[in-house]
Parts: structure tokens; sequence; C-alpha cells
């Protein structure tokens, strides 16, 4: 699986966007992006993936640049309670074998 | 289930002993994983459960790990003689198989301290 970088931390202020990046030069066609968080002391928890298309759920969007080596996760009004270690992960389909591989991701704390 | 439950959620043991941690994944989840986070550290990696196929245990990092998941669902690890390095969260993590879109769903982790 390809591998992603993230800086190691981010600041936001309560209320405003809070836009995560993360690169993936050596991304494959056949693998998808997927984001993760990590609240403290809590199991990490599925936030949203794509695969070339930009996508929004409930929790986030996720811009995936066109040629695909980079993207975005976005949180439109990020809150207190989305201070957590957020995790790019670059794979295939995971019903071609196998388990995500976790960075260090990257540190978001939201201050009011 | 509703989520992925572990057992116990903190566990103190002491250097030298036999301990086993157990994960109920989600009711109907094929795939099941194990990993380990020590503290201030990212997530690693252990082991990884498909069906009836043979797990993918390339993450286990000594033969003092060991893990089996019966019957397709219940699964246990259990580490031999452990040591003060092996003081971790252990993170256990389902997943239904078969559809490319599903991420995986975390139980909250049994915290293992070995004194």
């Amino acid at each position: 699986d390809a591998k992603t970088t993230q800086p190691p931390s981010m600041d936001c202020a309560e209320g405003r966007a809070a836009n995560l990046p993360c690169n993936h030069s050596t991304i494959s066609g056949n693998e998808y992006v997927y984001w993760y968080r990590q609240i403290h002391s809590q199991g990490p928890q599925y936030i949203i993936h794509g695969l070339k298309n930009n996508e929004t759920n409930e929790m986030a969007s996720l811009i995936i640049t066109e040629d695909r080596k980079s993207s975005t996760l976005i949180l439109p009004h990020a809150t207190l309670r989305d201070t957590a270690v957020y995790y790019c992960i670059v794979r295939v389909l995971y019903n071609q074998g196998g388990k995500l591989i976790f960075g260090q991701g990257t540190e978001l704390s939201v201050k009011p | 289930g509703a989520g992925v439950s572990q057992s116990p959620s903190n566990k103190v043991t002491e250097k030298g002993k036999d301990v086993e941690l157990r994960c109920d994944p989600i009711s109907g989840h094929t795939a099941l994983y194990w990993y380990r986070q020590s503290l201030g550290q990212g997530l690693e990696f252990l082991i990884y459960f498909q069906g009836n196929s043979a797990p993918d245990k390339s993450g286990l990092p000594s033969d003092r790990f060991s893990a089996e998941r019966t019957g397709g669902s219940v699964s246990t690890l259990t580490i031999q003689r452990t040591q003060q390095e092996d003081s971790a969260v252990y993170l256990c993590a389902s997943s239904l198989a078969g559809q490319a879109n599903y991420g995986y769903t975390f139980g909250s982790g049994t915290r293992l301290t070995v004194v």
C-alpha cells in the first residue's frame, strides 16, 4: 500500500473549517483514500473514504486532486469535540487482502 | 452486537505471566483485526483474520504473541510470558468483507499494564 505524509499537528479555531492535508504521491489506480480519527483514549473512528471523486457525508468532505497525489479532509465547522489525531490511509479495495496501515497522523487541536 | 466489544477494558499483570484478551466483533463481520498502540504512538498492526483463510500474522512482534478466532466470530489474543514492553492498548476491529466501500469499526481497546 502507498505511503502517506501528513503534518504532525494543526490548530483550528472553533467554528471555522479545518482543512487537513495528505500527500500520497505514489498512490496506485486501485487504491482508495481513507480517513480515520482517534479521539483520546478511544478506538479509531472511520470518517470517510474516496477513490477519485470528491465525497461528502455528515461528518466531513474529502477533496481528492485530479492526479490523486494528494487529498484534503475538510471539517466544515470544527468543534472542540473534533480535537483528535486524524489518519490518512491509502490502500487497495480491502477485500483484496488485508489491513489498514496507520501512520503518525495529524494531531488537530480545536481551540475556543 | 451494536459494536465491537473488548474485554477486559483494563488488565494489570505481573511480568512473566500469560494474558488473554478477548474481542467480540460485530455480528456478521467476517474480517477481524488486532492492533496495539503504545503510549503516545501510532497503531501497530498485529494480525488479521478473514473468513476461513489463513490469518495474516505478519505484524506479531514475537512468538510470545498468538491469536485465534473460533467459529469465525470471537477472537482471543494471547501474550505469553509478558514483558514490560508489552504494555499498551490492544485494539480490535472488524469489517464486513466482500464489500469495497466499508470501513473498520474499532472497539474501545484493552489497556494492558505489565508490572
